[in-house]
């Protein structure tokens, strides 16, 4: 069975400082992982996909095989990047199975 | 581009009615369309995905017969709550994916029942 787990329910960094949003993924395939992100009051939106090895808003995310570890990280955080984020997984027929999520939060 | 949306945003409705939700992509032909259910501080739960012109496959655990999904056209999805319980109240969100993009879902804003 899949899972995505993220062990940190929530998570305060202070501004400028880095931040490691963890992600651990349990799949016997190839997997398919992405971040997405929900600001306040907002939808929930795609952050990052590992395979297009982007980076978007300064984040980026290596997936790790060894480790079976997508996490995702920002040098320097800003207060705008306070958000709830979420690691997902693909699965067959398309499907996406999200980790508990970890809420962030940026003081100034 | 790829714009969701979820129809109505809020509803409240008495114990014993049905209530239903509509997920439109406005720019886009979704194939493919999910309902997930968030309950407060939590992650998403996946209830169905329903694919265009066919019947939903439902998670483990989800009603079929209380949860009724229908998908008849490329850009509309309908979830309909059947004979509504106060335990039913919760946000429930759709997602739809663009046929060329494999994984990739475009989240509608979400309907937040309440059942009094």
């Amino acid at each position: 069975a899949q899972r995505v787990t993220q062990p940190e329910k929530l998570l305060s960094v202070f501004k400028g400082a880095p931040v490691e949003l963890k992600c651990n993924y349990s799949y016997s395939g190839s997997p398919e992982l992405f971040w997405y992100v929900q600001y306040s009051r907002q939808r929930l939106q795609l952050l990052l996909r590992h395979i297009s090895r982007e980076s978007i808003k300064g984040f980026t995310a290596d997936l790790n095989k060894g480790e079976t570890s997508f996490h995702l990280k920002k040098p320097f955080a800003q207060e705008e990047d306070s958000a709830m984020y979420y690691c997902a997984l693909g699965g067959s027929n398309y499907k996406l199975t999200f980790g508990k999520g970890t809420l962030l939060t940026v003081n100034p | 581009g790829a714009v969701v949306s979820q129809h109505p945003s809020w509803v409240i409705c008495k114990s014993g009615t049905s209530v239903k939700i509509e997920c439109r992509s406005l720019d886009f032909q979704a194939t493919t369309m999910f309902w997930y259910r968030q309950f407060p501080k939590q992650s998403l739960m996946l209830m169905a995905t329903s694919n265009e012109g066919s019947k939903a496959t439902y998670e483990q655990g989800v009603e079929k017969d209380k949860f009724l999904i229908n998908h008849a056209s490329l850009t509309l999805s309908t979830l309909t709550v059947t004979s509504a319980h106060p335990e039913d109240s919760s946000f429930y969100i759709c997602s739809a994916r663009q046929t060329s993009l494999l994984y990739e879902q475009y989240f509608g804003p979400g309907t937040r029942l309440t059942v009094t």
